[in-house]
């Protein structure tokens, strides 16, 4: 079946510009994660929906960071006046939650680069 | 959540069998062991996860101590389609949680 798809899958943009990167999870499942990656580093946990729970925001490294899913499907990260540090790799994950030992399905990430 | 420690790289050749030793001494008791594979410009990707004892799939096998406070992955006979960095965690399942991702074991494989 469809895995994670994550678009697009490179983004290059000039300082303070706005960026949205998307996610469209694995159908039917109701966890969604965000994480960042910079080149040769582990994951950066971002943010964190279940359901139809509060997010959890607590990765997000500045408030130029938000995002949002809507219709406990598909996400969308905005990074607002994007800055050189941003650049990174941005990874979406879903996972069936209560489904017990139920692993994180990946995308393949978008690769951003601030210039 | 239990912290995971792992070798930073580790170096084999084709044929060998690879062994990722991972450390968790304070893993609780509803973590599950967890692993996962990243290719360079993907993401990561489930191999094997385990309780106790050993659990073997076409991939990999995952070996873990009665005591549990530390896990091995062992990668059977590793090509060089094996070059990856494998991850380790340990994970409370079916509740809410926020996996933690360390720098991984980065595993090169020569020819």
């Amino acid at each position: 079946g469809a895995g994670v798809s994550q678009s697009p899958s490179n983004k290059v943009t000039e300082k303070g510009k706005d960026v949205e990167l998307r996610c469209d999870p694995i159908s039917g499942h109701t966890a969604l994660y965000w994480y960042r990656q910079s080149l040769g580093q582990g994951l950066e946990f971002l943010i964190y929906f279940q359901g139809n729970s509060a997010p959890d925001k607590s990765g997000l490294p500045s408030d130029r960071f938000s995002a949002e899913r809507t219709g406990g499907s598909v996400s969308t990260l905005t990074i607002q006046r994007t800055q050189q540090e941003d650049s990174a790799v941005y990874l979406c994950a879903s996972r069936a939650r209560g489904v017990i030992d139920s692993p994180l399905h990946f995308g393949n990430g978008t690769r951003l680069t601030v210039t | 959540l239990a912290k995971t420690t792992q070798p930073i790289s580790m170096d084999s050749y084709e044929g060998q069998e690879v062994n990722i030793t991972c450390s968790h001494n304070n893993i609780a008791t509803n973590d599950y062991i967890t692993w996962y594979q990243q290719f360079p410009s993907q993401g990561p990707r489930f191999i094997i996860q385990g309780y106790k004892t050993k659990v073997t799939n076409e991939v990999a096998s995952l070996f873990i101590p009665a005591d549990r406070k530390s896990s091995t992955l062992s990668l059977p006979r590793v090509s060089l389609s094996d070059t990856a960095v494998y991850y380790c965690l340990a994970l409370l399942s079916g509740g809410s949680y926020i996996p933690t991702f360390g720098r991984g074991t980065s595993l090169i494989v020569h020819p």
